[in-house]
């Protein structure tokens, strides 16, 4: 079977342009999380959902982020402007579901570069 | 707020010696669930063990195993007969449950650079 699937496996843009991630979850998985790691900060969790709908989105930096689940096979993390801090790898990962602390399978990132 | 802290940057082993690497938290909670995640240079996030509080027996998997001190808050992993796959950054990681068993978020530490030498 696939495992989470993300694209793209490295993306360099420059300031103030707009970034889309994309992440494709295992299927049959309905929990979706978005992570990010730096070196500074490194793993943080920025978003999750739940069965397409937004659980908790603490984490997410500023308004300059945005996460969307339009269905249950596809999300996107989206941030526009983008800024040089925003570099870093961005990790989507899945789980069948919340309440039994599933395990999280990760996909294997999108190394993002501001210049 | 969880706290989750590995206090040792780096480690090296040689092939075929065990190896374990420290973690410590610190919460109020009763009940939640503790991970080690491991990520080789490629960079995957990969699950390598996970414990439940609630139980008192240490999980074990392989090679691989705890050794969970609820009270101590203590939650370290050894991993024995290293191959040199096993040479990645190791992250201890929380999750607290919510009320209804709801889960929440993974709360990772720093990690601890393993390096398996021939």
């Amino acid at each position: 079977d696939a495992g989470v699937i993300q694209s793209p496996r490295h993306e360099v843009t420059e300031m103030g342009q707009e970034v889309t991630l994309r992440c494709k979850p295992i299927s049959g998985h309905n929990s979706l999380f978005w992570y990010r790691q730096t070196m500074m900060r490194g793993l943080e969790l920025l978003i999750y959902f739940n069965n397409n709908v937004p659980i908790d989105d603490s984490g997410m930096p500023e308004d300059r982020f945005s996460a969307k689940m339009p269905n249950a096979s596809f999300s996107t993390l989206k941030i526009q402007p983008s800024e040089p801090r925003d570099s870093a790898v961005y990790f989507c990962a899945s789980s069948l579901n919340l309440g039994r602390a599933d395990t999280q399978y990760f996909g294997p990132g999108t190394r993002l570069t501001v210049l | 707020a969880q706290t989750v802290t590995q206090s040792q940057p780096e480690m090296s082993v040689q092939e075929a010696e065990t190896v374990t690497l420290s973690c410590t938290y610190d919460t109020s909670e009763n009940n939640y669930y503790l991970f080690w995640y491991k990520q080789p240079p490629s960079r995957q996030m990969i699950l390598v063990i996970r414990q439940e509080a609630y139980k008192q027996q240490n999980a074990t998997e392989n090679r691989f195993s705890v050794n969970f001190q609820k009270a101590a808050k203590s939650f370290s992993l050894k991993i024995s007969d290293s191959q040199l796959g096993d040479t990645a950054m190791y992250f201890c990681a929380f999750m607290k449950l919510l009320a209804g068993g709801a889960t929440n978020k993974l709360i990772f530490g720093t990690g601890t650079l393993l390096a398996v030498q021939p």
